[in-house]
């Protein structure tokens, strides 16, 4: 049972367009959400996250929104640029679940952002 | 800024072998996990540590077993590996403090003869 659902496996969009990334949960005891960028062979970056208590989040040009009751979170990035084209991996977490530290991932959407 | 260090990019080993993944983090994080990750599935959790000597099973522990004999490091080991255990191999760490994310190594990508 995928508790937290990508379902877009990729996105292509033009350079300074803006990047709507989406992500669904089912599991409502979730409280913390978190965007991580994944380049080739490396290791996933931390981009930006959200507590249940929030509606939006921004870090410069990624802004993260959150609707509770209905189970889903996006993420913008606005403008997008080359440098953004990779797989985008949406997480979430719970207090009650060893303290946040059982991180469910979805599947990720790969991202390409061409002039 | 945190930094995550695993012992090898990529590895190559026989179906059979004992394998031995290391992650060091410099953090002085608590906690500390382990996760493969494969196409379309996005990241599985394998184990992780919330302390020295502390181990808890993620998803997927089958095939796998972990120590932690320092604060600092967190050791995954394929006691046989199999053919279905080629994957990238992610360490991570975080602090105890509520909530943060986890911060993740360079990866190791491992195949299994």
């Amino acid at each position: 049972d995928q508790q937290v659902k990508q379902n877009s496996p990729s996105l292509s969009v033009q350079e300074g367009r803006i990047s709507i990334l989406n992500c669904d949960y089912t599991n409502s005891m979730f409280d913390y959400f978190l965007w991580y960028k994944k380049y080739p062979a490396e290791g996933p970056t931390f981009l930006i996250s959200i507590s249940s208590i929030k509606d939006k989040n921004e870090d410069g040009r990624f802004t993260v929104f959150l609707n509770k009751s209905a189970k889903h979170l996006s993420l913008h990035i606005v403008p997008s640029q080359p440098g953004d084209s990779a797989v985008y991996f949406c997480a979430a977490s719970s207090s009650l679940s060893g303290g946040y530290n059982k991180l469910i991932f979805g599947a990720g959407t790969r991202l390409a952002v061409h002039p | 800024d945190v930094k995550v260090t695993q012992s090898s990019r990529y590895l190559v080993k026989r179906t059979g072998e004992k394998v031995f993944l290391e992650c060091v983090q410099d953090m002085d994080h608590e906690n500390m996990f382990w996760y493969r990750q494969d196409p379309g599935l996005g990241l599985r959790l394998i184990y992780f540590s919330y302390d020295v000597k502390m181990k808890e099973k993620g998803d997927i522990p089958e095939g796998y077993s972990v120590s932690r004999e320092k604060k600092e490091r967190f050791s995954l080991i394929l006691e046989s590996a199999s053919t279905n255990q080629t994957s990238m191999y992610l360490c991570a760490s975080r602090p105890t403090r509520d909530p943060r994310p986890q911060y993740f190594g360079p990866g190791t990508r491992l195949l299994v003869l």
